[in-house]
């Protein structure tokens, strides 16, 4: 019955080793959004996909890529992750009908940790 | 700027009736969510405002003024269950997909 599955859902990895997360969903939604939130912050867009389209958030480090093969699946890599990167990554989607309340539906996140 | 401002915490007592405010500036609007986050989990969508007034969905209500830029949250008949974080959140942007999040306000219900 999940329809939006992130794996895995707690990471661990050492400072600057390549790390990649990913976010499947079974709702056949257009956009699929990923966000970092850091513990009692809000969650903070780091990009999103309408279809292919892909949209970066301007402050977005470059150390953050993204990938969607498909409707279904997307990815985000963190290329050299730093201390400063561990929190809760959560993805999200939305139908991107925009006659709806294009309300968001989140995965159950990934928490990583670096060491 | 973008702006959203909710309180950072807020204690009830199990069976009473507690209101989270939130105010907004946003360059752009097109609706004001409310989500509810358990510690460790995901936000889940709770309600959608986009015209001014009072939207009721069981024991949660959630009102909109946009004239004000504020809307509130509001719980009744708490459970132990609504121990949570409650984020306010604006959009999405016309013309786009961007939602802003406030931080969230962390309510404790007691017994």
């Amino acid at each position: 019955d999940a329809m939006v599955i992130q794996n895995p859902r707690y990471q661990v990895t050492q400072f600057g080793k390549p790390v990649t997360l990913s976010c499947s969903q079974t709702l056949n939604h257009n956009v699929m959004y990923w966000y970092q939130q850091k513990s009692s912050q809000a969650p903070k867009l780091l990009f999103h996909y309408y279809d292919k389209d892909f949209n970066n958030e301007a402050d977005t480090p470059d150390n953050f890529q993204s990938r969607r093969p498909n409707t279904s699946f997307c990815f985000l890599d963190i290329r050299s992750p730093g201390l400063g990167d561990a929190a809760m990554y959560l993805c999200a989607t939305s139908s991107g009908d925009r006659v709806s309340t294009d309300t968001q539906y989140f995965g159950p996140g990934t928490r990583l940790t670096v060491l | 700027g973008q702006n959203i401002d909710q309180p950072t915490e807020m204690t009830a007592t199990e069976g009473a009736i507690v209101q989270i405010n939130c105010t907004y500036q946003t360059s752009g609007f097109n609706g004001l969510f409310w989500y509810q986050q358990h510690a460790g989990e995901a936000p889940t969508f709770l309600s959608y405002n986009v015209l001014d007034g009072l939207e009721e969905k069981g024991r949660f209500s959630s009102f909109l003024s946009r004239s004000k830029g504020y809307s509130y949250l509001l719980l009744k008949e708490l459970q132990m269950k609504d121990s949570a974080s409650y984020l306010c959140a604006v959009g999405p942007y016309t013309g786009g997909f961007k939602t802003i999040f406030g931080a969230g306000t962390r309510l404790f219900v007691k017994a």
